[in-house]
């Protein structure tokens, strides 16, 4: 159980157009997802937190009109990278929790490489 | 972001050797920690976790220890094989926070 389905898993694109990612948990509702971002050789960055049926939190730094966050349902949540250019390409990788991110662990989507071109 | 973007530390070992990956965690009040798995070009699996109530935990082949006082965790396997060749990440979550912070990660090597 917990699975975690991210889609799509590799996406390359011209520079100013936008990209969806979606992030679906299979078999659980997901109270919360979370969606970072990983540059190469280096750690996962939380970019924001959404909650079903409202706005996602954003950490510091991060553009909210650049990533648009939706979590219309408990199963779903999409990012959207809005006209993107090449310093956007990078992994970004979507989690979903059963309780809000309380002391929990978190069950990972399996990533999407963004490349802009 | 909160978490530091350092390019990551490497260990290697030999197979069939212990690992022993270590991670330094920056807030005092965290009290839930985790380890992850991170293969290459995939996202995160679950290892182990430990609450801050408790200072070591044991799963199959992996040990969790925590030390509160210098805010330090360490990851433990056994008998290290070479599908254990991945990057490493420490977590940790605090009581009125619900989100969780990645540490800086570490890439071990495995020897055949």
């Amino acid at each position: 159980g917990a699975v975690v389905s991210q889609h799509p898993s590799r996406v390359i694109c011209k520079s100013g157009t936008s990209v969806k990612i979606e992030c679906r948990s299979l078999d659980f509702q997901a109270t919360t997802m979370f969606w970072y971002r990983q540059f190469p050789k280096q750690s996962l960055m939380l970019m924001a937190t959404s909650n079903e049926g409202s706005k996602a939190t954003y950490e510091q730094g991060v553009e909210k009109d650049k990533f648009l966050i939706n979590h219309a349902s408990l199963t779903l949540s999409t990012l959207t990278v809005t006209s993107a250019h090449p310093e956007d390409s990078s992994f970004y990788i979507c989690s979903a929790s059963r309780t809000g991110g309380y002391n929990e662990k978190l069950f990972f989507g399996s990533g999407t490489q963004l490349s802009v071109l | 972001g909160e978490s530091v973007g350092l390019h990551l530390p490497t260990l290697s070992v030999q197979e069939g050797d212990n690992s022993i990956i270590n991670c330094a965690y920056s807030n005092s009040a965290s009290d839930y920690f985790i380890w992850y798995k991170q293969e290459s070009g995939k996202g995160p699996q679950f290892i182990i976790d430990i609450r801050s109530n408790m200072d070591k935990r044991q799963g199959q082949r992996v040990t969790v220890l925590l030390n509160k006082t210098v805010k330090h965790l360490s990851l433990q396997i056994a008998a290290t094989q070479p599908g254990d060749s991945a990057v490493y990440f420490c977590a940790e979550n605090y009581t009125g926070g619900f989100k969780t912070i990645f540490g800086a990660g570490t890439r071990l090597f495995v020897k055949a």
